[in-house]
């Protein structure tokens, strides 16, 4: 079963503008990665943040993570259309092996 | 390093057929996965592997085999394929203790 779910599901903005993908999660988590998938390719680890972590960033990347909501936040600044893609929120839960379950993504179209 | 390889691209069988996806790494990770992506659905766990040797199931595991038996090569068999299992699957692989998973380019594969 879907343990993550994006919204919105698509986003289309110009470039230069801010983009916010959400993602909330119904049981307790380890960790809460985001990924990117441009079309046609697989999956690219962008971030990770920890459940005792609130924010996080990584160059124009911004996470949030609120455990009390279960839900983070992918903000992307200044975007270019090269950020044309699909992001995915993904959970990790406790356990040896730390299965990680997926969302369905948001499909973010930057226009130049 | 070429990463996570999966042959072949793309592979369209007939119903009854079986198959097998290949899949290896050259990062020495222990991790490694297979998922399947449908539109909509984000990426559903098929199998996984923690190492040589141990393998176990995931969300979606019926229908499907694997085994693990150098931690470089992690191949998943169709044992008779079904017009349900039409889907995009993705292999990948992660450090014990490490979240981060890198992905395969994926194998398009279709039953008639």
């Amino acid at each position: 079963s879907q343990q993550g779910e994006e919204d919105p599901q698509a986003l289309s903005i110009q470039e230069g503008e801010n983009a916010t993908m959400n993602c909330s999660y119904k049981t307790s988590i380890n960790n809460l990665q985001w990924y990117r998938q441009n079309s046609g390719r697989g999956l690219v680890h962008l971030i990770l943040i920890r459940s005792n972590e609130r924010e996080k960033h990584s160059g124009r990347l911004r996470v949030t993570l609120d455990t009390s909501k279960k839900s983070s936040s992918l903000l992307i600044t200044a975007s270019r259309a090269a950020d044309t893609a699909s992001y995915f929120c993904a959970t990790a839960h406790s356990g040896g092996y730390q299965k990680v379950t997926f969302g369905t993504g948001t499909k973010l179209q930057v226009i130049p | 390093n070429a990463g996570v390889t999966q042959t072949p691209k793309f592979q369209v069988l007939k119903t009854g057929q079986s198959m097998t996806l290949q899949c290896a790494q050259d990062m020495n990770h222990e991790y490694m996965s297979w998922y399947r992506q449908d539109p909509g659905m984000g990426l559903r766990l098929i199998h996984y592997s923690v190492g040589a040797g141990i393998t176990d199931q995931g969300e979606v595991p019926n229908g499907y085999n694997v085994s693990r038996s150098t931690t470089e090569d992690f191949p998943l068999r169709l044992l008779s394929a079904a017009p349900s299992q039409t889907s995009v699957y993705f292999c990948a692989s992660s450090r014990q203790g490490r979240n981060e998973q890198f992905f395969g380019p994926g194998t398009r594969l279709t039953v008639l």
